[in-house]
């Protein structure tokens, strides 16, 4: 059975740092590109992130781009997310997803990130 | 980036209606697209990959069609389960992006 455990949400302080990580488990992780996609609260999906299976590309959304960095692990079958310089607007649930809208889609539960003083 | 334009916003329905939901690409994503369904306090589920595939174990009352920039989701029987909100995705380039979700809500 697939799984993917979202872990490392919390409250931070505007201008701060986090690192979600997601565990996988029940599929080849280093087969799969992976996504993060996050969504503030009372509002719609947006994309955030993705990494190719070997973590020699990634892809940013604007919003995010040169504050978050994604990165894997194969050997932990891991997948991460770097946030730095937060921001009120980054507060959200943060899901992991396995080959976003692909006949294998598989989406975690997601871990909330809070960014306030 | 490519910014997807979902209409309507919300719409309200009765159990059995026909609901159609569009999206609308800013360039053509060819049939790159899929379609979510979202219930509170849950993550997204894909119904639609492909813009007209039904992913395994979704009802046959979902559909999706279009191609090009314009695509559309329809619910053929509207049932008590379907009140959610949906949201349409290209996966054409990256950075992917999302429309911006129908509510469906009971009339």
């Amino acid at each position: 059975e697939v799984q993917l455990v979202e872990s490392g949400g919390g409250l931070v302080q505007p201008g701060g740092s986090l690192r979600l990580s997601c565990s996988a488990s029940g599929f080849t992780f280093s087969s799969d590109p992976m996504h993060w996609v996050r969504q503030a609260p009372g509002k719609g999906l947006e994309y955030v992130s993705a990494i190719s299976s070997n973590g020699g590309s990634t892809y940013y959304a604007d919003s995010v781009k040169g504050r978050f960095t994604i990165s894997r692990d194969n050997s932990k079958n891991t997948l991460y997310l770097q946030m730095s310089s937060l921001r009120g607007e980054d507060t959200a649930v943060y899901y992991c997803v396995k080959r976003l809208a692909a006949v294998d889609d598989y989406w975690g539960q997601g871990t909330m990130v809070t960014v306030s003083s | 980036a490519i910014q997807m334009t979902q209409s309507p916003s919300s719409l309200s329905a009765s159990v059995g209606d026909r609901v159609t939901i569009t999206c609308r690409a800013s360039q053509g994503i060819r049939t790159d697209l899929g379609w979510f369904q979202q219930k509170p306090g849950k993550a997204p589920k894909l119904l639609i990959y492909g813009a007209s595939s039904l992913q395994s174990g979704v009802p046959s009352r979902f559909s999706g069609s279009g191609s090009g920039t314009d695509f559309t989701l329809t619910i053929s029987s509207l049932q008590p389960e379907d009140f959610a909100t949906y949201y349409c995705l290209q996966d054409y380039n990256y950075p992917l992006t999302f429309g911006g979700g129908t509510k469906v809500e009971i009339k």
